[in-house]
């Protein structure tokens, strides 16, 4: 069974830092992309980054390139999302997720994890 | 990056009713690499359509999904009391950023 287990986030203040985790069971963790998506509170779904199967490349969205960086743990089978220079705006439940069928881009995303919040005071 | 219009805001149906949820992107999805996806409160979301038609795992065949280009289209054939929840369309054409649509409400009338 494909699991996706997220930890970290919390309280933290208006330019400080946090690191998400997001550890993965139940499928070969190097063949996939694995991404992270937000979602503020009641507001919609906010597409984060993504970083392919081998960790090689990475992007992401233009309110948060330079202050977020991705990364994966292919030997550890753990993704992580550290975030930095944080801001208000950054305020959301965190999900990590899984690429439908391959390493790279162009999939839809077939797993989730629970989510975690994270809250930026200003 | 591609902007998703997703219409209408809100849906007013009753059980047994049929659904359309429409789509629209700011231009041209690269090989209709189009997904909806289904989300209830207090829950992550779920895959139900990718690639514009094909149904994900476990979706039941109510659920249906078209369209090609700019104009993508979910319709839902007979409403059941678990299928009213947020709705978002998701591009994930070229390369990154991916972009959502902002949701459409599926409530019970």
């Amino acid at each position: 069974e494909v699991q996706l287990l997220q930890s970290g986030g919390g309280l933290e203040q208006a330019g400080g830092s946090l690191r998400l985790s997001c550890a993965a069971s139940g499928f070969s963790f190097s063949t996939y992309a694995l991404c992270w998506v937000r979602q503020a509170p009641g507001k919609g779904l906010e597409w984060v980054s993504l970083i392919i199967g081998s960790g090689g490349s990475a992007y992401y969205a233009d309110s948060v390139k330079g202050r977020f960086t991705i990364s994966r743990d292919n030997s550890r089978n753990m993704l992580y999302l550290q975030m930095s220079s944080l801001r208000a705006e950054d305020t959301a439940v965190y999900y990590c997720a899984r690429a439908y069928g391959g390493a790279f881009y162009n999939e839809p995303l077939s797993y989730w994890g629970q989510g975690t919040l994270v809250t930026v005071s200003s | 990056e591609i902007v998703l219009t997703q219409s209408p805001g809100t849906l007013s149906l009753s059980p047994g009713d049929r659904a359309t949820l429409s789509c629209r992107a700011s231009q041209s999805v690269s090989s209709n690499y189009l997904a909806w996806y289904q989300q209830k409160p207090a829950q992550a979301p779920r895959l139900v359509i990718y690639g514009a038609s094909i149904r994900a795992t476990g979706i039941p065949d109510r659920f249906s999904g078209s369209g090609s280009g700019t104009d993508f289209t979910l319709t839902i054939s007979r409403l059941e009391p678990e299928d009213f929840a947020m709705y978002y369309c998701q591009q994930y054409g070229r390369s990154p950023p991916y972009t959502f649509g902002q949701g459409t409400k599926l409530e019970i009338k």
